[in-house]
């Protein structure tokens, strides 16, 4: 069965350093979403991505975050400048789009000292 | 705004009893409804989904919600609990449009098997 897969598992990096999460989709979804989940909350979405551009975003998502799909293959969160807060379970998911549901990936901890 | 509202954040239940757990939301528009199950240290899997389609629903491991547009409730259900049923089950909400839109999730609840 297809899977959405999510590298690393764990990244552990100092507060102010660039880290890149990385997501490779179902092959034939169209529609990319990440969220996150700080420890002991809820899921919250961070923004979705179809057709090489961001289509909504979250208040979350402010301009220390970009998503892009550079090889055609990946999807990637990068987070410019971490912040202690950026500590959590970031989720990416794949949809083939329309009233279809989302897969998610099995996540990748980061944590931010 | 959409938001989802999931009552008990904690629900204990004996094996092979009823499992009952609480979703209410609220959309400007007619929603999309999921529950989600997470085991600890995996990701989101999804249990069912409702599309406005039939509003009884039935998915995966014997979980089952129904949509009541009357009471804005969606409460996923299953007859008989199982050990393995031990984990988060989040809820979530999409207005009926495009797919690009984010889901909005509850809170979720732990659901406790006592043997």
């Amino acid at each position: 069965e297809p899977e959405v897969t999510q590298t690393p598992s764990h990244q552990v990096t100092q507060m102010g350093q660039e880290v890149i999460l990385r997501c490779v989709p179902i092959s034939n979804h169209l529609y990319f979403y990440w969220y996150r989940q700080i420890l002991g909350q809820k899921v919250e979405f961070l923004v979705s991505f179809y057709n090489n551009e961001i289509s909504e975003k979250s208040e979350i998502f402010d301009d220390q975050f970009s998503v892009e799909r550079p090889d055609g293959s990946n999807f990637t969160l990068k987070i410019r400048s971490t912040k202690l807060e950026d500590s959590a379970m970031y989720f990416c998911a794949t949809s083939s789009g329309g009233a279809r549901e989302q897969f998610f990936g099995p996540g990748t901890r980061l944590t931010v000292l | 705004a959409q938001s989802v509202t999931q009552l008990g954040s904690h629900v204990s239940v004996s094996e092979g009893a009823l499992v009952l757990l609480r979703c209410n939301y609220s959309s400007s528009v007619p929603p999309y409804l999921f529950w989600y199950v997470q085991y600890p240290n995996q990701g989101l899997q999804l249990l069912l989904k409702y599309t406005s389609a039939a509003t009884l629903v039935k998915g995966i491991n014997g979980f089952e919600a129904e949509f009541k547009k009357s009471e804005t409730s969606f409460h996923l259900t299953k007859p008989s609990a199982h050990m393995s049923d031990a984990a988060e089950y989040f809820c979530a909400v999409r207005d009926s449009g495009g797919g690009a839109d984010g889901l909005t999730f509850g809170k979720g609840t732990h659901l406790i098997i006592q043997p």
